[in-house]
């Protein structure tokens, strides 16, 4: 298993230009988390999926769309890129089940974007 | 709202020594807490994972507790190892209709031989 993949994993972006983040899971998770990360802090939750067609918003959802059409895809859509979205994006995913005690979230290597 | 702290931040040891990281949360309504470690332009690998229900949870030379009526854990590694060089994030799940983690900001640590 390949696990938790992401691309690309460095980005340069110009301020007001679009990108889409890839992630793909092969460990059959419902569940897929969008995380970024700034210098010094630890990780916020941008989005999160429970399944394919499901999303919702996380802590900082703001300038940040994402779809699931499939169990193992789980794109960011970053639109109209500003500074303030310089970070380390990470993708992570994890099984849960009704009832069961929560499992641990699998992440990938994550993607560097630095936005000028 | 559910906070985590860890302390200290930054920690540099020589090999050898056995060392202990601090972790804090404000609200003892948790389902579990983890300990990830982040290398350097890595993603984040789980370390330990403690239920609510349990005290401690040990791999090797990691062991970690949770005491959640007072809101703390500590990551405890044996006898250091330049390789165990990296960033330390506890974690907590909370409620929320999804695995919902909250993050530390982490503890850097450098072992040097």
């Amino acid at each position: 298993n390949a696990g938790v993949t992401q691309t690309p994993k460095f980005r340069i972006l110009k301020i007001g230009q679009s990108m889409t983040l890839q992630c793909t899971q092969d460990m059959n998770h419902n569940y897929m988390y969008w995380y970024r990360q700034d210098p010094g802090m630890g990780l916020k939750l941008i989005y999160y999926s429970v399944g394919a067609g499901i999303t919702d918003k996380g802590e900082v959802p703001n300038g940040y769309n994402v779809s699931r059409s499939t169990t193992e895809d789980f794109p960011l859509r970053l639109e109209l890129a500003a500074p303030s979205q310089t970070s380390v994006y990470f993708c992570a995913s994890s099984y849960s089940k009704a009832g069961a005690p929560k499992e641990t979230q699998y992440f990938g290597p994550g993607t560097r974007l630095l936005v000028l | 709202k559910q906070e985590v702290t860890q302390i200290p931040a930054a920690l540099s040891v020589p090999e050898g020594e056995n060392l202990v990281l601090n972790c804090s949360f404000t609200d003892s309504a948790i389902y579990n807490l983890q300990w990830f470690r982040q290398d350097p332009g890595k993603g984040l690998t789980s370390l330990l994972l403690i239920q609510s229900s349990q005290r401690e949870q040990t791999s090797g030379r990691l062991n970690a507790s949770l005491d959640k009526s007072s809101g703390r854990s500590t990551l405890y590694i044996a006898a250091s190892q330049p390789g165990d060089s990296a960033t330390y994030l506890c974690a907590v799940t909370i409620s929320g209709g999804y695995n919902k983690l909250i993050f530390g900001a982490g503890t850097r640590l450098a072992v040097h031989p």
